[in-house]
């Protein structure tokens, strides 16, 4: 299966900063997803990263925000910007696997936990 | 708009206890059901993975099952142990025409195995 690489792990920042989270899978992969999990919460889908095109954001979340490059099919990033105490969460990067029988399977890297003081 | 509800929000059980958490989902169209673990302050784990046409997977402990006309998944866990102690997570997705590719998550269940 998939091996997805998140950097930093954690980090703490001041706000009005920007931050980006590095994401690296061990193999090609056409779409990568950004989510993030606010304290307490579950996860909710910021974006898709295409390579070759613009990525796809959902319903409320912004390009200007949250920008995302994916510069070949095995990386991609996403910068936190002018972070407020409220971007505080984990954001998580993930794939698509073939996992049993051909099913597409998501796959997660571990996380980078930000807290903006 | 799809919504994923998971019951109960905490569980508290003694080793060596069956148990069952559940999933229920507000629009049966989806594409597939998948159950994650997570632990604390880690990334999520694929557990399990069920198809629309399915009824049910199994891997070792776990058995998921599912109910695509009533709109509900269970997790079934056999012979609980300290090790299984995490947050569980379900996770729906839709048909790809009105949804795209993206997952929505329930709140999770937060599992305590008591030794």
């Amino acid at each position: 299966s998939a091996v997805i690489s998140q950097k930093p792990s954690r980090d703490i920042c001041q706000r009005g900063t920007s931050l980006t989270i590095q994401c690296q899978v061990d193999s090609q992969v056409t779409m990568m997803f950004w989510y993030r999990q606010q304290p307490g919460q579950s996860l909710t889908l910021i974006a898709t990263a295409n390579q070759g095109s613009e990525a796809t954001y959902e319903s409320g979340f912004v390009i200007d925000k949250f920008p995302i490059s994916r510069p070949n099919l095995t990386f991609s990033t996403l910068t936190v910007s002018n972070m407020s105490p409220e971007d505080s969460s984990i954001y998580l990067c993930s794939v698509f696997d073939r996992g049993k029988a051909g099913a597409n399977v998501l796959t997660f890297g571990a996380g980078s936990r930000l807290t903006v003081l | 708009k799809q919504e994923v509800t998971q019951i109960p929000a905490a569980l508290s059980v003694p080793e060596g206890e069956n148990l069952v958490l559940n999933c229920s989902f507000t629009d049966s169209a989806i594409y597939n059901l998948q159950w994650f673990r997570q632990d604390p302050g880690k990334g999520l784990t694929s557990l399990l993975l069920i198809q629309s046409s399915q009824r049910e997977q199994t891997s070792g402990r776990l058995n998921a099952s599912l109910d695509k006309s009533s709109g509900r998944s269970t997790l079934y866990i056999a012979a609980s142990q300290p090790g299984d102690s995490a947050t569980y997570l379900c996770a729906v997705k839709n048909l790809p025409l009105e949804y795209g590719n993206k997952l929505v998550f329930g709140a999770g269940t937060i599992l305590r195995v008591k030794s």
